[in-house]
């Protein structure tokens, strides 16, 4: 199974700040990499996939990049409503699995 | 829109059975493939279990083969998860989830509409 190590656990910002969250796998996926974003009782949303398209109504500042086993999503200024946890997922194999998330906090 | 609903989650002792349903509607639920994802309390989603539109196949995660069964009902535009012998590890959320992708044969793993869950717990 691919294991996929988020870091940091939590990421303290205030808005208007710029967000940089990193996923590492633990063998190359090439570009098979999704990010999910996860409020409190909420499901999870489809923010990035293909590590750098964004989901349909993802705002621009959202963006994505990285390929093999490093990959790094971006949020170039952040607004209230993006202080969530994110979850980076591959699905380089039909065992597809998921990190263990970033928690991004308003500081 | 699209909307997907869950139910049928509860709390059942271990070894015992649960069925699962997820209603679909806003979209063509017999041309996209869909998925079972979990989420343990704390933690992070976990893939459960795949079919794809005309059910020709099927994939779960390792953890629950033998035991779950994902399955469709394109008439009544339904989703299953029959559990059988669960057991407190899979205490969790469950969610139904689409397929990115409006595909037959290969799904691109991309989850991009997701129900709002249902809360299954195997305990004593």
């Amino acid at each position: 199974e691919i294991v996929l190590t988020q870091s940091p656990a939590t990421l303290s910002l205030s808005p208007g700040e710029r967000a940089t969250l990193s996923c590492r796998a633990s063998e190359s996926v090439t570009r098979n990499l999704a990010w999910y974003q996860q409020k409190p009782g909420q499901a999870p949303k489809l923010v990035i996939y293909d590590a750098s398209k964004r989901a349909t109504g993802i705002p621009a500042r959202f963006s994505g990049s990285g390929s093999g086993t490093e990959f790094t999503l971006t949020i170039s200024s952040l607004e209230p409503e993006d202080f969530a946890v994110y979850y980076c997922q591959q699905r380089s194999n039909w065992r597809c699995s998921f990190g263990r998330g970033t928690k991004l906090e308003i500081k | 829109q699209v909307q997907l609903v869950e139910s049928g989650g509860g709390v059942v002792q271990p070894g015992k059975s649960l069925r699962l349903s997820c209603a679909a509607s806003g979209f063509s639920f017999s041309t996209y493939g869909m998925f079972w994802v979990r989420q343990a309390p704390g933690k992070g989603p976990e893939w459960v279990a795949f079919v794809s539109p005309d059910e020709m196949i099927k994939y779960h995660t390792d953890s629950v083969e033998g035991r779950f069964t994902i399955s469709r009902d394109d008439s009544k535009s339904t989703l299953y998860l029959q559990m059988n012998s669960l057991r407190t590890e899979d205490t969790a959320v469950y969610f139904c989830a689409r397929d990115r992708l409006e595909s037959l044969r290969f799904p691109s793993h991309y989850y991009d509409f997701w129900g709002q869950g249902t809360l299954v717990t195997v305990s004593a």
